[in-house]
């Protein structure tokens, strides 16, 4: 049983494109959330969703669009995409707001941008 | 905004030796403080989280981790590492923004378990 799950795992694809990424939690968590991770491995939140609204944008490019349809799903829509895209993109979930929650992260999915 | 500082980006050690990864953290008021693992090509997992109460706190695989507030460290731990214990360690630190958590990250240390 997979807690956190994203697809796809690859996504290579060529600059200036539209895409997105999926992202699945069954654990039953009302938060969800979209973090970076750059090629020096730096981790960094995007977006955080509770309850199906936006909570936390963290100074991301208009290109990028969350959108969560219920609960479990936290899809990332990403327009004209530009070279810098290229991470690994985390999804992940939580229960709750507060500062002790523990987040439970999916596999991620790399993008490549040529 | 508080911040994480992982002293060193890379740890080489022998398989069977002891080992401590480190970790300081800017001083607040209240303190939430996790460390993860991440694997080669895998997600981020949960070793272990200091919320309150003892300042040692145990996790899996072994780690353990002390938290102290006088020199605001959380340093990882562990007496014996074994080969797959190679991955990337990530401290973080947990702080609430526009009434919403947000993990800190700091910048990852490369543990390198040699035989």
């Amino acid at each position: 049983d997979t807690a956190v799950s994203q697809t796809p795992k690859y996504l290579v694809t060529q600059m200036g494109n539209d895409k997105s990424i999926k992202c699945e939690q069954n654990l039953g968590h009302d938060t969800m959330y979209w973090y970076k991770q750059d090629s020096k491995k730096f981790l960094k939140i995007m977006f955080s969703y509770n309850n199906k609204e936006l909570i936390i944008n963290e100074t991301v490019p208009n290109r990028f669009s969350p959108k969560s349809p219920d609960k479990a799903h936290l899809n990332l829509h990403i327009n004209s995409l530009e070279l810098g895209d290229s991470a690994v993109y985390f999804c992940a979930s939580s229960q709750g707001t507060g500062p002790r929650g523990i987040q439970y992260f999916g596999p991620g999915t790399r993008l490549l941008v040529l | 905004a508080q911040s994480v500082t992982q002293l060193d980006s890379q740890v080489p050690v022998f398989e069977e030796a002891p080992v401590e990864l480190r970790c300081n953290y800017s001083s607040s008021v209240s303190v939430y403080l996790f460390w993860y693992v991440q694997y080669p090509n895998q997600g981020l997992q949960l070793l272990l989280k200091y919320l309150s109460g003892s300042t040692l706190v145990k996790g899996i695989n072994g780690f353990e981790a002390e938290f102290n507030k006088s020199q605001t460290s959380f340093h990882l731990r562990k007496p014996s590492v074994h080969i797959s214990d190679t991955a990337e360690y990530f401290c973080a630190v947990s702080e609430v923004i526009q009434g919403a958590q947000k993990l800190v990250f700091g910048q990852g240390t490369r543990l390198t378990i040699n035989p």
